[in-house]
């Protein structure tokens, strides 16, 4: 399996402003991901970061909201930009290792955000 | 319909028994299913994952998959008081992505 860390594990922020959320896995991965989790519900994906390509945004979710970086194969970034209350949630990335046959994603332990 | 459906629970099962989990998904045309395991406040583990029909075995956990159904289960023996958690069920869907089901919150009574 892979072994992700995720950094801040928390954090307080203020409306209107930006919160980069960074995910550093210990070996390559072809493939990273974010997703939200919002309490009591199931994982929502935001988007898949690719390495030396933009990330594919799902539906509802925009790259001027949530920009994300993906400079090598074990390490992103994702930011959360111009805050609202509504952008509590926790934030999980994941990563599918590159051996590995059947796409299995292993999580970080996620960044739980409250905006004020 | 929901790409992924699972019964939001909460199931509750004695110690020592068998717990089982199901999942439904919409997409005939997904290979890969996969179970996590999430403990309240942490996140996802994976605990079994599945390709082809029938069963698949690893210690106390079984996933079953009848792709003719679109049907995959997840089967826990002699559940203990630490496999209280909520179980999600992903579906690996063409479009290079996963899809959770909502989950289902398992109790297991002492």
């Amino acid at each position: 399996s892979a072994v992700i860390s995720q950094k801040p594990s928390r954090d307080i922020c203020q409306r209107g402003t930006s919160l980069t959320i960074q995910c550093q896995v210990d070996s390559q991965v072809t493939m990273m991901f974010w997703y939200r989790q919002q309490p009591g519900q199931s994982l929502t994906l935001i988007a898949t970061a690719n390495q030396g390509s933009e990330a594919t945004y799902e539906s509802g979710f925009v790259i001027d909201k949530f920009p994300i970086s993906r400079p090598n194969l074990t390490f992103s970034t994702l930011t959360v930009s111009n805050m609202s209350p509504e952008d509590s949630s926790i934030y999980l990335c994941s990563g599918a290792p590159r051996d590995r046959e059947f796409d299995e994603q292993y999580f970080g332990p996620g960044t739980r955000l409250t905006v004020t | 319909q929901k790409e992924v459906e699972q019964n939001s629970g909460p199931l509750s099962v004695p110690e020592g028994a068998i717990a089982s989990l199901n999942c439904t998904y919409s997409d005939r045309g997904s290979q890969s299913f996969f179970w996590y395991r999430q403990y309240s406040g942490k996140s996802p583990e994976l605990i079994m994952f599945i390709y082809s029909n029938g069963d698949k075995e690893d210690g106390r956990f079984t996933a079953q998959l009848n792709k003719a159904s679109q049907y995959v289960s997840l089967l826990i023996r002699d559940s203990q008081p630490s496999d209280s958690a909520t179980y999600l069920c992903a579906v690996f869907q063409g479009a290079q992505k996963l899809v959770f089901g909502q989950g289902t919150r398992l109790t297991i009574n002492p």
